[in-house]
């Protein structure tokens, strides 16, 4: 079935780092790919998201590009802020059940001043 | 605009037992799906209602049930509760004819299986 793996957390970084966090998914055809973020205390919230192949998502400096021939869609951001600490998680929406989501274990970020 | 609401926030139950945990979607959106998050690990998907019908379901038993309402809220009620349902459990909401990205998160319900 189709899946997602991403890197395993914790990361920490500086403030004003590079942060790249990997995201590989299994999935028939062209499913629709997603970042959400959750900041401690709070609901997931919808980052950006890659609807067909070589699409790039951006929101907030954070971007992905979805690539199909590495099965890829890796978030990155130039400069992260102390204000980016939180559990970010890589998901699908597949095409032959685009009611659902498919999730990573998701990637706890610490961003140090 | 009200966002997505769920009650309660935490509760503890014991093996065996039933729980109803209750969701109040974003105003405007008729459709709620309902998803499980253990510890340390991405959500799983229970299923979804719309027009107070089961519109799609995960790898969960029947156990797991639930329900929509005519104001599009809905509940989720977990029979014979397990160790393993432990979990985070998120109801999300969104409007039928959007994609499924344009769904939004409540904070969640803590529920502790003893």
């Amino acid at each position: 079935g189709d899946s997602v793996t991403q890197m395993e957390g914790p990361v920490t970084l500086s403030e004003e780092a590079f942060l790249t966090i990997n995201c590989t998914y299994t999935a028939t055809g062209y499913p629709s790919l997603f970042w959400y973020v959750q900041y401690p205390g709070e609901g997931l919230q919808l980052l950006l998201k890659a609807t067909k192949a070589d699409d790039k998502g951006s929101n907030k400096g954070f971007e992905a590009t979805y690539r199909k021939e590495t099965t890829s869609f890796h978030l990155e951001k130039g400069s992260v802020q102390v204000s980016d600490s939180a559990v970010y998680f890589c998901a699908l929406s597949p095409m032959d059940s685009n009611y659902q989501l498919i999730w990573g274990a998701g990637t706890k970020l610490i961003i140090k001043p | 605009e009200t966002g997505v609401t769920q009650s309660p926030t935490h509760l503890i139950k014991t093996r065996g037992q039933q729980v109803t945990l209750r969701c109040s979607s974003q105003s405007g959106h008729n459709t709620v799906s309902w998803y499980q998050q253990a510890l340390g690990q991405g959500p799983q998907f229970i299923f979804q209602y719309y027009r107070e019908e089961e519109n799609g379901r995960g790898n969960f038993p029947p156990r797991f049930s639930g329900l929509q309402f005519p104001n599009y809220s809905s509940e989720l009620n977990v029979n014979a509760l397990e160790l393993d349902d432990s979990a985070l459990y998120l109801c999300a909401s969104s409007w039928r004819d959007r994609a499924i990205y344009e769904q939004y998160f409540g904070p969640g319900t803590r529920l502790t299986v003893t």
